[in-house]
């Protein structure tokens, strides 16, 4: 079946400091990548949709000036945290599809801990 | 290795049942449990979230329980709608990983 794995798979990092998560489709080729995040004891939300070669779309409330999302290749994503701060610490979970296919094939999530 | 199990996988309803959805896990240890909902070419919609210590959450016509210790959670929707048509997701949080049911395909006819 379709594999998608993340890198890292948990990460502690300073405040102000950037940090950059991977997503990666291992067996298939994905067009269009969703990147979630969950804070504690919250749902799971949907940060933005990436398609490749193209700008990302954000939700709204989402600061795309801090979380930088790379799409360069049709396995792979990037998401930048930047200047990260306490608050940022959360699950971090990135989903990819492929083509107009309607199944999404989920990362196992990042856990993202900002001291 | 946590396990999530949605029956049933496909479900046809007329206009107007009530209905439930199914999910089970096989580790009891988790933070949450939450239910979304997909619609086609979407990313995921959170449903409904149930902490670890609850037993059920409501909103609007959707209600879901959550039986931590069997292992089992059901999302029950009252007076269904043509609107409603989705697949819905089932999924448990852990520490480190969040592991999600195959989702189950609702169709809900006029």
């Amino acid at each position: 079946g379709a594999v998608v794995s993340q890198h890292p798979s948990w990460v502690i990092c300073k405040s102000g400091t950037s940090v950059k998560i991977e997503c990666r489709s291992l067996d298939f080729q994905a067009t269009t990548m969703f990147w979630y995040r969950q804070f504690p004891k919250q749902s799971l939300m949907l940060m933005a949709t990436s398609n490749e070669g193209s700008k990302a779309t954000y939700e709204q409330g989402v600061e795309k000036d801090k979380f930088l999302i790379n799409h360069a290749s049709l396995t792979l994503s990037t998401l930048t945290v930047t200047s990260a701060h306490p608050e940022d610490s959360s699950f971090y979970i990135c989903s990819a599809r492929v083509g107009s296919e309607v199944e999404q094939y989920f990362g196992p999530g990042t856990r993202l801990t900002v001291t | 290795k946590q396990e999530v199990t949605q029956i049933p996988a496909a479900l046809s309803v007329p206009e107007g049942e009530n209905l439930v959805l199914n999910c089970s896990f096989t580790d009891s240890a988790i933070y949450n449990l939450q239910w979304f909902r997909q619609d086609p070419g979407k990313g995921l919609t959170s449903l409904l979230l149930i902490q670890s210590s609850q037993r059920e959450q409501t909103s609007g016509r959707l209600n879901a329980s959550l039986d931590k210790s069997s292992g089992r959670s059901t999302l029950y929707i009252a007076a269904s709608q043509p609107g409603d048509s989705a697949t819905y997701l089932c999924a448990v949080t852990g520490y480190s990983t969040l592991t999600f049911g195959k989702g189950t395909m609702l169709l809900v006819s006029p």
